[in-house]
């Protein structure tokens, strides 16, 4: 069956330190890995799509990469206005676009 | 870029309701998703259409159907509300290609009482 795990739930950083966001994945044969960004009461804002191992993708503070297994969101000097929670989500081949969604990190960068 | 519009943003239905929820997309995109998010649960997919007229039942089907009479609009009906579908629902839209990506709108919160 497949599945996206995303770790951790909730983390809190100080304005400035640097961590990551980790998207494990079960999936018969990926088609595309996503990364969104989701403010309170809003609907999720694209951010990556990765293809394939070894990929990586840059945005501002973010940074996307993608192992055959898992994907991690690193951000670099976090800002506060980067607190939102952000979701992973695979789509398989075969599967008509569907995405499978993992719980979500729920980020909090404090000044 | 693209653009897609939800009727709502906040509802407030009794039980037994009959509920519509809108969505439009300005892009032309063929294929078009709803799905409800629940603190815990996260993003659970209803219902997907990828032609006008065309409709697959996605994880949670029960208790909603769907319509899509033009292109652009993917209407989400609540045949008679319940409580347990107070949530909040999220409309998509996405482009026929090689894993391409899934445009959300605003959501609807939906509270039934």
């Amino acid at each position: 069956e497949d599945q996206v795990t995303q770790s951790p739930e909730a983390l809190r950083l100080q304005e400035g330190e640097s961590s990551s966001l980790n998207c494990s994945y079960t999936v018969s044969g990926l088609r595309g890995l996503f990364w969104y960004r989701q403010d309170p009461g809003k609907g999720p804002e694209f951010l990556f799509t990765l293809y394939s191992a070894g990929e990586e993708k840059e945005k501002e503070r973010l940074k996307a990469t993608l192992t055959k297994k898992e994907s991690f969101l690193h951000i670099t000097a976090p800002k506060p206005e980067d607190s939102a929670t952000y979701l992973c989500a695979v789509q398989a081949f075969g599967n008509t676009g569907k995405l499978i969604f993992g719980q979500g990190t729920t980020l909090q960068v404090k000044p | 870029d693209v653009k897609v519009t939800q009727s709502s943003r906040y509802l407030v239905k009794r039980t037994g309701e009959k509920v519509f929820l809108e969505c439009v997309q300005d892009m032309d995109h063929e294929n078009m998703f709803w799905y409800r998010q629940d603190p815990g649960l996260g993003l659970r997919l209803i219902y997907f259409s990828y032609d006008v007229k065309m409709k697959e039942k996605g994880d949670i089907p029960e208790g909603y159907s769907v319509s899509r009479e033009k292109k652009e609009r993917f209407s989400l009906i609540l045949e008679s509300a319940s409580t347990n579908q107070t949530s909040m629902y999220l409309c998509a839209s996405m482009p026929p290609s090689v894993a391409d990506t899934q445009y959300f709108g605003p959501g609807t919160r939906l509270t039934v009482l």
